[in-house]
């Protein structure tokens, strides 16, 4: 059973430049859900995915948005990048039913300069 | 809007000795994580707590959890420097998770 992976792991970027972020789901999981965290803060929660379509959104601008594909891997995308968005993001995977945890992968640090 | 508070956010201990770390929500839920977070890594589930009077404990730490009084505590027993890290919880907020700000832990000899 393979856990969750997350790509790159690094990634420096130009403000207004635009992002992808990946994440494969844990084997089995069918719901991703992606985070924010920035320095000396808790995760902020960005958006979920269940089955393909958004199923959650927190406050977060819609030049935020993902995608998830058949096989429940996921992308996060951010355009017009800002310094704010410098952070370490990163995707959980779980089951939606019967709902379990999520599990973590190892996350994206995204330095916008 | 579901709120999680932690409390302190900052804590130097002595090794050997016990401390504990607090955790309020501001609105009713059924699962409450605590996390840990070594600097520029990711977080590692080490509890998850699901119904009241829930207690939970590996090696060192033991998580509660008073879903009445909206309070779940993490207490450290004799810590060590091991246990230096950013600790979280989590509250289950309908599917997405929300958190307390994190208490640094530091232990020191």
């Amino acid at each position: 059973e393979t856990g969750v992976t997350q790509s790159p792991t690094h990634l420096i970027k130009t403000r207004g430049q635009q992002v992808t972020l990946r994440c494969s789901s844990q084997s089995g999981h069918n719901t991703v859900s992606w985070y924010q965290q920035a320095l000396g803060q808790g995760p902020q929660f960005i958006f979920q995915y269940y089955r393909e379509e958004e199923n959650g959104r927190g406050n977060f601008p819609p030049r935020f948005s993902g995608l998830q594909f058949p096989n429940y891997s996921s992308e996060l995308n951010v355009n017009a990048l800002e310094l704010d968005d410098s952070a370490l993001y990163l995707c959980a995977s779980s089951l939606a039913f019967p709902r379990t945890e999520a599990f973590f992968g190892q996350g994206t640090r995204l330095t916008v300069v | 809007e579901l709120k999680v508070e932690q409390n302190p956010l900052f804590l130097s201990m002595q090794e050997g000795k016990n401390y504990t770390i607090y955790c309020n929500y501001s609105t009713t839920s059924d699962r409450l994580y605590w996390y840990r977070q070594d600097p520029g890594k990711s977080l590692e589930s080490l509890f998850v707590l699901l119904s009241n009077g829930a207690v939970k404990q590996e090696g060192r730490l033991m998580a509660s959890l008073d879903t009445k009084a909206r309070l779940s505590t993490l207490h450290i027993t004799a810590a060590v420097h091991d246990l230096s890290a950013t600790y979280f919880c989590a509250v289950d907020g309908q599917g997405n998770l929300i958190f307390g700000k994190g208490t640094k832990l530091s232990v020191k000899p």
